[in-house]
C-alpha cells in the first residue's frame, strides 16, 4: 500500500524559505508523478507543480516559477519542495499528491511576522 | 493555462436526495477529468478518473460523465458522510482545480 509521509508544521517569517519533505513508502519514488498542490485557509485546491520521471522533467505552474523548486532523493524515497520568499498568502496547507490517487497528510506553513 | 469552471459553487440538499455538480474547461480535454471530495482538514480523496471510471473502494452512488468541455459528478442518493466539498480537476496539461463545490445540508 502506498502511503506519503510528510514533515511537520513550519512557522516561517516573511522573506524566508521552507522545505517540505514528501516520503514514499510501498511504491517506487520513479514510477508516477510526484505533484504539489497547495489550500489556503477556506480556498480551493491550487497545483504547484510537478515532477514527471519519464523524461526528467519539472513542470512549475508559473504563478510559483522563480521561488518554488521541487527535487527527489530516490535513494530515501524523499520528494522536496523549497518555496523562498514567503509572504503571508503563502500561508497555508502544502500537499504531495503521487499520481492522481495517492496524497500526503499536508504540511502547514504559516508565514506570518 | 485550462480554466475549470464549476456550478453551483455550493448547495443545500437532504440526504436521498440527487446531487449533480458541473464543471467546464475552457478548452477540450478529452476525458482527462477527475473528482475529488474533500472533507474538512483532510486531504483530498480521488471519486471518478478519467470522466466516469470510479475509483476502487468508492461507492456506486457515485459517477461521473462527460467528455470536451462538459462534465458531471452525480451522487443517486445522498448519504450523511457525502456532506464534504468536491473539486473536478483536469489532467490533460499539467493540472488544474475548479474552485469547489461545498454540499451542505
Amino acid at each position: 500500500q502506498v502511503q506519503l509521509v510528510q514533515s511537520g508544521a513550519e512557522v516561517k517569517k516573511p522573506g524566508a524559505s521552507v522545505k517540505v519533505s514528501c516520503k514514499v513508502s510501498g511504491y517506487t519514488l520513479t514510477e508516477l508523478s510526484m505533484h504539489w498542490v497547495r489550500q489556503a485557509p477556506g480556498k480551493g485546491l491550487e497545483w504547484m507543480g510537478s515532477f514527471d520521471p519519464e523524461d526528467g522533467e519539472t513542470i512549475y505552474a508559473q504563478k510559483f516559477q522563480g521561488r518554488v523548486t521541487m527535487t527527489e532523493d530516490t535513494s530515501t524515497h524523499t520528494a522536496y519542495m523549497e518555496l523562498s520568499s514567503l509572504r503571508s498568502e503563502d500561508t497555508a496547507v502544502y500537499y504531495c499528491a503521487y499520481g492522481l490517487d495517492v496524497w500526503g497528510q499536508g504540511t502547514t506553513v504559516t508565514v506570518s511576522s | 493555462d485550462i480554466q475549470m469552471t464549476q456550478s453551483p459553487s455550493s448547495l443545500s440538499a437532504s440526504v436521498g436526495d440527487r446531487v449533480t455538480i458541473t464543471c467546464r474547461a475552457s478548452q477540450s480535454i478529452s476525458t482527462y477529468l477527475n473528482w475529488y471530495q474533500q472533507k474538512p482538514g483532510k486531504a483530498p480523496k480521488l471519486l471518478i478518473f478519467a470522466a466516469s471510471s470510479l475509483q476502487s473502494g468508492v461507492p456506486s452512488r457515485f459517477s461521473g460523465s462527460g467528455s470536451g468541455t462538459d462534465f458531471t459528478l452525480t451522487i443517486s442518493s445522498l448519504q450523511p458522510e457525502d456532506f464534504a466539498t468536491y473539486y473536478c480537476q483536469q489532467s490533460y496539461i499539467t493540472w488544474t482545480f475548479g474552485q469547489g463545490t461545498k454540499v451542505e445540508i
